[in-house]
């Protein structure tokens, strides 16, 4: 079965850098676009940035575009979250999920996630 | 760009019905959604995709007692004989061309 798992999170201090991995296992990762997505304590879900199947087509939220870098490795199964600059509303659980298809759709599984947090 | 928008919360008693209810901005009727669910302390799960026409596809597992439905620019999650395990965090999502959107979320609680 699909399974993802989160990790890499921790507490950094503000303008630090961090990388988040997702492990992905149980489907062909080659196959299919994948997310990140974060969730600041006590609020609703917000779609951080997505990486298509191949890695030919990155998008990003405003609110993190030039600072927040995603990435897939092929051969590890694994995707990443570079995280530079970061800034104390970057703090959030963020959550891998993989896309219905290649480029562009909806989340149909998700990771359990991990936390980050930024503080002095 | 599209926007959702979702009640911040609902309610039922145990083994009642309620229907959760993800409005897109006008001019996006076309649109399909998904409902995801997010229980306490969990990471969200995928429910399923509702299409303008009210055509539904279920995530894996998803029980037959919760259904998807649409009309005009809502979309609609409806949750038949109420579990405990319901109560949880319920959002709609969408996307476009390079980007992806989420309503606010719905509270549900089971009294």
């Amino acid at each position: 079965q699909v399974h993802l798992v989160e990790s890499g999170g921790g507490v950094v201090q503000p303008g630090r850098s961090l990388r988040l991995s997702c492990a992905a296992s149980g489907f062909t990762f080659n196959n299919y676009a994948m997310h990140w997505v974060r969730q600041a304590p006590g609020k609703g879900l917000e779609w951080v940035t997505t990486i298509s199947y191949d890695g030919s087509n990155k998008y990003y939220a405003d609110s993190v575009k030039g600072r927040l870098s995603i990435a897939r490795d092929r051969s590890k199964n694994t995707l990443y979250l570079e995280m530079n600059s970061l800034r104390a509303e970057d703090t959030a659980v963020y959550y891998c999920a993989r896309d219905s298809g290649r480029d562009s759709g909806y989340f149909d599984y998700w990771g359990q996630g991990t936390l980050v947090t930024v503080s002095s | 760009q599209v926007v959702l928008t979702q009640s911040p919360s609902a309610s039922a008693s145990l083994g009642a019905s309620v229907k959760l209810t993800c409005t897109l901005s006008s001019g996006y009727s076309n649109y399909a959604i998904a409902w995801h669910q997010q229980q306490p302390e969990k990471g969200p799960r995928y429910l399923m995709k509702v299409n303008s026409d009210g055509s539904h596809t279920k995530g894996d597992g998803i029980p037959d007692r919760l259904s998807g439905s649409s009309s005009g620019t809502e979309r609609y999650l409806t949750i038949s004989n109420l579990q405990s395990e319901d109560e949880a965090d319920y959002y709609c999502q969408t996307w476009g061309t390079g980007y992806w959107v989420f309503g606010g979320g719905t509270k549900v609680t089971v009294l």
